[in-house]
């Protein structure tokens, strides 16, 4: 059975620095998301990866993918308040799984 | 532009009712999912379908059951609603893998509360 999971579970962050989330998962797999999600809302897709070594960025968030290892990445670089929610990465082969979560709080 | 809707933002029901949460997507997508997420314990999987009138369980799907004929539609039904079903409800929507663009999307979710 696939098993996601997810670290660290809750991070306080002070804007400008930079962190890095991590989510390791325990078969091959298809692809793997990024989600975020703020409170009281639903999910809201920022990556899909597909192959070993890939890379995506949109502004200060940047994911990765190594199927190797089976780990992604998702590297926050210089935090801002806005960035403050819950991120999770999700696995998919013929279902999707979730790992825990991560609450972020980026702090002035 | 809005690719998956659920039925009910919030929704009521008493102990012992049976309840549909529905679930439609307008982006042809072959898999479909529901989700239940509680504090504590993220986003767990109760269904999910791979094609019309095709169906697997999920980690938790004692007490649901799911209803699939037409592609775009995906139903969750309590057969008869306890306490502990109360929750948020999430469904997602995604391609199949043979794709060259990858998506998922989930709906706004459902808050359902059981008295």
């Amino acid at each position: 059975e696939l098993k996601v999971e997810q670290n660290p579970l809750f991070l306080s962050m002070q804007e400008g620095k930079n962190y890095t989330i991590y989510c390791n998962y325990s078969t091959t797999s298809d692809r793997l998301y990024w989600y975020r999600q703020d409170p009281g809302k639903s999910l809201e897709s920022l990556f899909v990866l597909l192959s070993n070594g890939a890379v995506k960025q949109e502004g200060r968030l940047m994911a990765s993918l190594d199927t190797k290892a089976r780990l992604s990445t998702l590297h926050i670089t210089a935090a801002v308040h806005d960035l403050s929610a819950t991120y999770f990465c999700a696995v998919e082969n013929n279902d999707m799984r979730f790992g825990a979560g991560t609450r972020l709080t980026v702090k002035p | 532009d809005v690719k998956v809707t659920q039925s009910s933002r919030y929704l009521v029901k008493r102990t012992g009712e049976k309840v549909f949460l529905e679930c439609v997507q307008d982006m042809d997508h072959e898999n479909m999912f529901w989700y239940r997420q509680d504090p504590g314990l993220g986003l767990r999987l109760i269904y999910f379908s791979y094609d019309v009138k095709m169906k697997e369980k999920g980690d938790i799907p004692e007490g649901y059951s799911v209803s699939r004929e037409k592609k775009e539609r995906f139903s969750l039904i309590l057969e008869s609603a306890s306490t502990n079903q109360t929750s948020m409800y999430l469904c997602a929507s995604s391609r199949p893998h043979q794709t060259a663009r990858p998506e998922a999307f989930f709906g706004q979710g459902t808050r359902l509360t059981v008295v």
